[in-house]
């Protein structure tokens, strides 16, 4: 499984936008882009996916690097609700339906 | 549309004791995975399954783990006999295709 870097933590206050990075340098062609999110005592829930392009979704927004090596997620307005681990993970096309989680990048809110 | 139910929530059991979990998954849903999650980390497969087949269990310690999915609906995860080590906390998701798995609240446990 291709492997994914992120920050350990990230800090942002209330309704500003937030950027959550991820590096993926060893991407494969043929890898899906999947970000998913923790809140505090809840299972996983996810955000959005993406292969090449830019996508948008109610939750955020997924922008992908030209080279694919990398991409960020974009929540535009955080609120205290977006206070969670979030996980880029890499998913291969066609193959299984395994996500491999890293560590995430836990996420505060300031009010 | 109801979510992935999981019990019991929380569960403190004594070392070498059985346990087990339970898990419904979204109406649907065929595919039905088992996580483990340790404190701090992400979780971690430990099986999948199609239906009622177990297609991935390769992460499954099958010495004290076993799981079934009887009717390929609910499912089950046992562990026999637990270990300190075991306590985590145990995911429960389910997908009817690839791009989005859907999580249940989890079970946390506790081995004393």
């Amino acid at each position: 499984d291709a492997k994914t870097t992120q920050p350990n933590s990230m800090e942002s206050n209330e309704e500003e936008p937030v950027h959550l990075p991820c590096n993926h340098s060893t991407i494969s062609g043929t890898d899906y882009i999947h970000w998913y999110r923790q809140l505090p005592s809840q299972g996983p829930e996810y955000v959005i996916h993406g292969l090449t392009s830019n996508v948008n979704n109610r939750m955020a927004s997924l922008a992908i690097a030209e080279d694919r090596k990398s991409s960020t997620l974009i929540l535009h307005r955080a609120t205290l609700r977006d206070a969670a681990v979030y996980y880029c993970i890499l998913r291969a096309q066609g193959g299984s339906e395994k996500l491999v989680f890293g560590k995430g990048t836990k996420l505060t809110v300031n009010p | 549309e109801a979510g992935v139910v999981q019990s019991p929530r929380y569960k403190i059991i004594e070392k070498k004791q059985p346990v087990a979990f339970w898990c419904n998954p979204i109406s649907g849903h065929n595919t039905l995975y088992w996580y483990l999650q340790n404190l701090g980390q992400g979780p971690e497969l430990l099986i999948r399954y199609e239906n009622e087949e177990a297609v991935d269990d390769s992460q499954l310690p099958k010495d004290r783990f076993s799981a079934e999915r009887l009717k390929g609906v609910d499912s089950t995860l046992k562990i026999q006999p637990a270990e300190l080590g075991d306590s985590a906390v145990y995911l429960c998701a389910s997908s009817k295709d690839r791009n989005e798995q859907y999580f249940g609240p989890g079970t946390r446990l506790t081995v004393t």
